[in-house]
């Protein structure tokens, strides 16, 4: 198993421009999250999933999109980035929630810059 | 606001020696987990305890939580320099979907 994969892993963009990262999990997990990491900070949230075709707002969820189309994968975009976008976003999956919730396994991160 | 916190924000420590670091949240919980992050890397799950437990042991990590106090504590016994990294406490709340992390204790373990 490649457990969950992110890409790209590096990206450089410009103030408006748009762009989508991808998560891939291959787990059959129910629940995937996208996390996003600031120098010297824990992970806040921006948005999840608690399964196919369903999305929820996180603690910091302004200026991103999400989609979750397939079970196995979660897309967040960048509708028109802002250096306040720079950051590392880390994609998690995990089986269940609340009660249920086990491991989360993330993702190797996705490096963003907004110039 | 972050629902877990740790302390201390950074430890320094030499190897062999016993790293503790703590974990305080807010609000009742479902379970408590512990993660460890190295530099430029994904977190990765350690132990997972639940609301229900007290303490739990997984090779040279002990965990405790108390519920009354709400925290929780993560000791490493006879630290390797290999376990330098950034360890987090993720709090999964009684109510609601959401796995909240805190910011992170940065340890250094000197060979």
């Amino acid at each position: 198993n490649a457990g969950v994969t992110q890409t790209p892993k590096f990206r450089v963009l410009k103030t408006g421009q748009s762009m989508t990262l991808l998560c891939a999990q291959d787990m059959n997990h129910e629940y995937m999250y996208w996390y996003r990491q600031d120098p010297g900070m824990g992970l806040r949230l921006i948005h999840y999933s608690v399964g196919e075709g369903t999305t929820a707002k996180g603690e910091v969820p302004d200026g991103y999109n999400v989609s979750r189309l397939k079970k196995q994968n979660f897309l967040l975009g960048l509708e028109s980035a802002a250096p306040s976008q720079t950051s590392v976003y880390f994609c998690a999956s995990s089986y269940g929630g609340g009660l249920r919730r086990n491991t989360i396994y993330f993702g190797e991160g996705s490096w963003l810059t907004v110039v | 606001s972050q629902q877990g916190e740790e302390d201390p924000q950074a430890l320094s420590i030499q190897e062999g020696e016993n790293a503790t670091m703590n974990c305080s949240y807010k609000t009742s919980i479902n379970n408590l987990q512990w993660y460890r992050q190295n530099s430029g890397r994904g977190l990765v799950h350690l132990i997972l305890i639940r609301s229900n437990e007290r303490e739990k042991h997984s090779g040279r990590l002990r965990v405790t939580l108390d519920t009354s106090k709400k925290s929780s504590s993560l000791l490493i016994t006879a630290s390797r320099a290999a376990d330098t990294a950034s360890y987090f406490c993720a709090t999964d709340a009684a109510s609601g979907s959401r796995l909240t992390f805190g910011e992170g204790t940065q340890l250094t373990v000197n060979p």
